[in-house]
């Protein structure tokens, strides 16, 4: 069993729409849980950090359950730009601070 | 730096050569990581330096892959005798040390490297 585990899409959605994209992980002792963005051909980029209470950043809404060991991503109001491939990402060793990555999920965006 | 700086950006290089990839760090950032990325899949840890400690290479394929980290700054990671699995796309990131208000990684552009 993979780590960490992502649905790989793609997600087809039309602009303006509600996507959600989920993540488990295997770890229980994960410590810190992110979303990076990658675009075709470019680094990862992080998105936003995931917190126990959960987080939003602008259209852009993180959940952590730490009892079922899945984290989600809700983006709203769905733009063009947000067409990319979105990695659920994982620390399960602060001291260490290396971080797993999820194969991601890959949102296109229709007009 | 202002980034992650990554060279070259691209490699083609014949199968069984060796390989030198370099990556300079965010100045200030103690924690420097390698990961590479095959096409088409998630990305793959390779090994980590923190400060002054021993490196963590749990994640190296094979002991054809070796890396350095010189005055805690710049890296290096070698790549003997390719083979054409190792093509793949490497990157290196960095991050500070401290535990607190730590957010993550900052990537590189990576080098595309391709074992002909």
């Amino acid at each position: 069993r993979k780590e960490v585990e992502q649905d790989p899409g793609p997600f087809n959605v039309p602009e303006g729409a509600t996507v959600a994209f989920n993540c488990t992980y295997s770890n229980s002792a994960s410590q810190s849980f992110f979303w990076y963005r990658q675009d075709c051909r470019k680094e990862p980029k992080l998105l936003m950090s995931v917190y126990s209470s959960g987080n939003e950043d602008g259209r852009f809404t993180a959940q952590l359950n730490r009892a079922s060991q899945y984290i989600s991503l809700l983006i709203r109001d769905s733009k063009l730009s947000d067409s990319a491939t979105y990695l659920c990402v994982v620390n399960k060793d602060t001291g260490r601070r290396a971080l797993t990555f999820g194969s991601g999920t890959r949102l296109q965006v229709q007009p | 730096g202002a980034g992650v700086s990554q060279s070259p950006s691209n490699k083609v290089t014949e199968k069984g050569k060796d390989v030198e990839l370099r990556c300079d760090p965010i100045s200030g950032h103690t924690a420097l990581y390698w990961y590479r990325q095959s096409l088409g899949q998630g990305l793959e840890f390779l090994i980590y330096f923190q400060g002054n400690s021993a490196p963590d290479k749990s994640g190296l394929p094979s002991d054809r892959f070796s890396a350095e980290r010189t005055g805690g700054s710049v890296s290096t990671l070698t790549i003997q005798r390719t083979q054409q699995e190792d093509s793949a796309v490497y990157l290196c990131a960095s991050s500070r040390g401290t535990p607190s208000g730590w957010d993550g990684y900052t990537f590189g552009s990576g080098t595309r490297l391709t074992v002909v």
